[in-house]
């Protein structure tokens, strides 16, 4: 079975410093990894993938994020972080020779404080 | 073309009644997804569809749900004799090839009374 975890349910980050939100994943075979957000009262939004290739992926408003096979770990990164980022943030990982549904983790909601 | 949708967005009911939701992905979209989150979970898969056929059914979904995709566009959802435990928001998604990411739509909120 796969699964994905979140540790941490909430981040607090200032606004202009980076920003880390972890996830953790296990599956049998290659994952595909995924970031997700949520804004409130909104639909979930696709942030970037990693299927495969060069570990350090690249995504929508700036973020990335880096994939650890050996720390079995993909996690979320930007730079400088914007008071508009605050949201909740969803990782999710399928096996990519395996069935097409994604397994998402519990979520993590980052807060960036002006 | 305006994204995922689904109809409707809020459906309160009585326990022991059906209730039936729509989904309409992006068009050009062969997979269509069924999933359900309840409040601070993550996206629970329960189904999955390539044009009309459904290819996968999560465990979660027992013999009360039921999903179709007639003809490879929209998708209905049906819940019979809904029970209390079924109140979740109820999301669909759309890909055009595996290993895309999902394009969701707003979702329903069920709340069974």
């Amino acid at each position: 079975a796969q699964s994905v975890a979140q540790p941490e349910d909430q981040v607090n980050v200032a606004e202009g410093n980076p920003l880390t939100v972890k996830c953790t994943y296990s599956v049998s075979g290659n994952p595909y990894l995924f970031w997700y957000v949520q804004y409130p009262n909104r639909g979930l939004q696709f942030l970037l993938k990693y299927i495969t290739g060069d570990n350090l992926v690249k995504g929508s408003y700036g973020f990335e994020a880096e994939f650890n096979k050996s720390q079995t770990s993909f996690h979320l990164k930007k730079p400088s972080a914007l008071v508009s980022d605050s949201a909740l943030y969803f990782c999710a990982v399928r096996s990519g020779g395996g069935a097409d549904g994604l397994t998402f983790g519990k979520g993590t909601h980052l807060i960036i404080q002006p | 073309d305006t994204g995922v949708s689904q109809d409707p967005r809020h459906k309160i009911t009585k326990r022991g009644q059906n209730v039936t939701f729509r989904c309409d992905p992006i068009s050009e979209h062969n997979r269509l997804y069924w999933y359900r989150q309840t409040l601070g979970q993550g996206p629970e898969f329960l189904t999955y569809f390539q044009n009309e056929a459904q290819l996968e059914k999560s465990r979660l979904l027992s013999d009360r749900f039921s999903a179709e995709r007639p003809k490879g566009s929209f998708s209905t959802l049906e819940i019979q004799r809904t029970e209390q435990g079924d109140s979740a928001m109820y999301l669909c998604a759309s890909s055009l090839n595996t290993g895309d990411g999902y394009t969701f739509g707003s979702g329903t909120r069920l709340t069974v009374v």
